[in-house]
Parts: structure tokens; sequence; C-alpha cells
């Protein structure tokens, strides 16, 4: 799977907007973009997936770059709950089965 | 709903000791099923997964071993547990053409 680059760690205080960035510039046509979250002793858990259009859910939202070499994970109100590792991973589709590369990820830290 | 179970929680154990860790998954059939590890201070691992009943693939050589004796079950062995196989073991499923993994609550496991 194509590398991805994000911040180590980032902070933002409790209800207002955060935007994670993350860059891909080798993703090939058909890498998904993936966001995953892990809160601290826990898994990781799925947060959002996207191609090329952008994608809300109950979660976050994800806007994608039109060359798709970059996204941004939004959270619209943080709280202290969303504190946490946030992994963007890209996965091949026509891969398969095949388990998903995590990185160190961006450390959220929200300030209340 | 779908829920998946780890057990135990957390482990402590001897060098050269063996090892079981067993991840069943509910309210789904024939998930793809997956083993990932997670040392102190490291990124996530991916080590092994599975397709089917008896169908193991393995990411990175090592001291460990899975099986899928069942559609729902897979367990994480291993003959001689190491110091260096400590760490946070999570187990995680996904249901193909969904892309989302889910993961369990993790086995810490501690070897002394």
């Amino acid at each position: 799977d194509a590398k991805t680059t994000q911040p180590n760690s980032m902070e933002s205080n409790e209800e207002e907007p955060v935007h994670l960035p993350c860059n891909h510039s080798t993703i090939s046509g058909t890498d998904y973009i993936h966001w995953y979250r892990q809160l601290p002793s826990q898994g990781p858990e799925y947060v959002i997936h996207g191609l090329t259009s952008n994608v809300n859910n109950r979660m976050a939202s994800l806007a994608i770059a039109e060359d798709r070499k970059s996204s941004t994970l939004i959270l619209h109100r943080a709280t202290l709950r969303d504190a946490a590792v946030y992994y963007c991973i890209l996965r091949d589709a026509v891969r398969g089965a095949d388990g998903l590369t995590f990185g160190k990820g961006t450390h959220l830290i929200i300030q209340p | 709903s779908q829920t998946i179970h780890q057990w135990p929680a957390t482990l402590v154990q001897p060098v050269g000791s063996p090892l079981s860790l067993e991840c069943t998954v509910e309210g789904t059939s024939n998930p793809n099923l997956y083993w990932y590890r997670q040392a102190a201070g490291r990124g996530l691992q991916l080590l092994f997964y599975s397709v089917g009943i008896g169908q193991i693939s393995s990411e990175v050589p090592q001291n460990l071993s899975a099986s899928r004796p069942q559609d729902r079950q897979f367990i994480l062995s291993s003959k001689k547990l190491l110091l260096s196989d400590s760490g946070f073991y999570l187990c995680a499923w996904n249901n193909p053409p969904g892309y989302e993994q889910y993961f369990g609550p993790g086995t810490r496991l501690t070897v002394t």
C-alpha cells in the first residue's frame, strides 16, 4: 500500500472544529483513503473512508483533494472523547482481504 | 448487530511458556479475520489474516501461529513465548465487499 504522511500531534480546543491532514502523494487509482482512530488502551475504531468524492457520516467528514494526493479528516465539533491517535491509511481495493498497514498516526489532544 | 470478543483481557506469562489467545465474532458469517500486534511505543502490525476456515496467511515470520477451526473463531498461539512477544494483541473482522474493519477490545500480554 502507498505511504501516508501525517503530523505527529495536533492540539485543539473543545467544541471547535478539527482538521487532520494526510498527504499521500503516491496514491494509486484503486487506493481507498481510510481513517481509523485509537483511544487509549482500546482497539482502533473505523471512522470513515472515501475514494474521490468528499464523504460525510455521523462521526466526521472526509475532504479529498482533487488530485487525491492529500485528504483532510474533519471533526466538526471536537469533544474530550475525540482525544485519540488518528490513522490515515490507503488500501488498494484490488488486494481483497489483506489487512491494514498502520503508520504512526496523529495524536490529537483536546483542551477543555 | 455484530460483536467481537477477545480473551483474556490481560495476561502475564513467563518466557518459554505456551500461549493461546482466542477471538470470536458474533452476528455475521464468513468474515475475514485478522490478528494485529501493537508493541510498546510502536504502531499496529498485521500478523495473520484468514478468509475462511483453515485458511491462514502470515504477514511476518515470527514465533507465533494462527488457526481458524470454525467460521467465527480465530486463535493465536505460541509454543514458547519470547520477551519480544509482549504487546497489545488485537483481533479484527470485516465482511467483504465492505472495506471497514472492526476491532476487538484486545489482550495485553506481558512476557516476564
